[in-house]
């Protein structure tokens, strides 16, 4: 159980168009996704949290028009890179907390590559 | 005060050895510890994870030690295994607020055959 899913795994795209990537959980409801951003041979950053229903809460220094989010459903999350630049090209990873139970958990997905040219 | 320190940066231990990874950290409010493993590539992975509570908590080879009084954690792989080398993430959150989590900085550990 606890499954999250990430689409597309791997995507280029040309310098200043947008990218959507989706995080689904699979098997569980999840009113609370947060969407990370990791480089290279370092650790996780939390870019924001999103709650269903709701405007996503952002990290300082994460520009909110530039990375948008949607948590339309309680198992669809995405986040949009808009006008990508080679600078955003990165490692996205989402995840889910499960709720019901011990809502501090976090499922993490297999996380999308993006490289913009 | 919203940082966690981890140690060592790398590790490299014999195969059938005991692997180390420590954490540190100042926010007392803090009060749920996982530990995350990272192969390349892929997503973290949930290993375990301890409270505030308890000193000590074990998972088949995987043993979360915890010394509240010190703020530090550390995580033991017993009997270290090739397959374990990954990349290590410690993190802490608090349980009120939004359960976001404050991750280490990584340990990439390499379990020699």
């Amino acid at each position: 159980g606890a499954v999250v899913s990430q689409h597309p795994s791997w995507v280029i795209c040309k310098s200043g168009t947008s990218v959507k990537i989706e995080c689904r959980s699979l098997d569980f409801q999840a009113t609370t996704m947060f969407w990370y951003r990791q480089f290279p041979k370092q650790s996780l950053m939390l870019m924001a949290t999103s709650n269903e229903g709701s405007k996503a809460t952002y990290e300082q220094g994460v520009e909110k028009d530039k990375f948008l989010i949607n948590h339309a459903s309680l198992t669809l999350s995405t986040l949009t890179v808009t006008s990508a630049h080679p600078e955003d090209s990165s490692f996205y990873i989402c995840s889910a907390s499960l709720p019901g139970g011990n809502e501090e958990t976090q499922y993490f997905g297999p996380g999308t590559r993006l490289l913009v040219l | 005060q919203q940082q966690v320190k981890q140690s060592p940066q790398s590790l490299i231990v014999q195969k059938g050895g005991i692997s180390i990874i420590n954490c540190a950290y100042e926010n007392t409010a803090f009060d749920y510890f996982p530990w995350y493993q990272q192969f390349p590539g892929k997503g973290p992975a949930l290993l375990i994870a301890i409270r505030p509570d308890v000193s000590e908590k074990k998972e088949g080879r995987f043993t979360i030690s915890f010394n509240k009084s010190a703020k530090q954690f550390s995580l033991h792989i017993m009997d270290s295994q090739p397959g374990d080398s990954a990349t290590y993430f410690c993190a802490a959150s608090m349980a009120s607020g939004t359960y976001k989590y404050i991750f280490g900085t990584g340990t990439r550990l390499k379990v020699l055959a």
